[in-house]
């Protein structure tokens, strides 16, 4: 059963950099597949943040790509999210997930909420 | 980048009813690489259809998929309470970037 949990610090100061780690248990990050960050602030809909491929490809969403950075670290089969420059519109509940190719996003973790706000 | 635009945004029906929920893209897109997903309040999305079609792990037959180019569709059939809650189409492909669409509410009449 393969298993993610995202942690980190729920509140942001703005300007600040948030970071979140999503562990991953049940299956190996370095066996292959994308690992995903997606978000959605209160009461909207889904945003692709940007992937990490286990060898250590990135891809990022345009729209934030100035300010995100995602690594993987197969040693400890975890993933990581960095994204700068934080202010009040990057409040959001923030997701892992694993894209399983062609079968989509196959397994989520529960989601973090996190708030910027002095 | 791909557009995807689902209608309507909130759909009203009764339990036992069939309800049908568009997502369109804004160029043809590959049957292989279009997925729909529910979501209930407080919980994380759940895969219900990959490839257009193919039912995910679990998931009752009630939930279809159909669709092709620029229009898709998922049908929900025998309509059950614990249906009445968001869903989002994703357009995915070999590689990212990835897309979702804007979301649909389906709520009790």
């Amino acid at each position: 059963q393969v298993q993610l949990q995202e942690s980190g610090p729920g509140l942001v100061q703005p300007s600040e950099t948030l970071s979140l780690t999503c562990a991953v248990s049940g299956y190996s990050v370095s066996s292959g597949y994308y690992w995903d960050w997606i978000r959605q602030p209160p009461g909207r809909g889904l945003e692709w943040i940007g992937s990490v491929y286990h060898s250590g490809n990135t891809y990022y969403n345009t729209s934030l790509k100035s300010r995100v950075s995602i690594s993987i670290d197969t040693s400890k089969n975890q993933f990581f999210l960095r994204l700068g420059s934080v202010t009040a519109a990057d409040t959001a509940v923030y997701y892992c997930a694993r894209h399983g190719g062609v079968r989509g996003t196959d397994y989520w973790g529960q989601g973090t909420l996190v708030t910027v706000s002095s | 980048e791909i557009v995807l635009t689902q209608s309507p945004g909130t759909l009203s029906l009764s339990p036992g009813q069939r309800a049908t929920l568009s997502c369109r893209a804004s160029q043809s897109i590959s049957r292989s690489y279009l997925a729909w997903y529910q979501q209930k309040p407080g919980q994380a999305p759940r895969l219900l259809i990959y490839g257009t079609s193919s039912r995910a792990t679990g998931i009752p037959d009630r939930f279809s998929g159909s669709g092709s180019g620029t229009d898709f569709t998922l049908t929900i059939t025998r309509l059950e309470p614990e249906d009445f809650v968001m869903y989002y189409c994703q357009h995915y492909g070999s590689a990212p970037p990835y897309s979702f669409g804007q979301g649909t509410k389906l709520e009790i009449k």
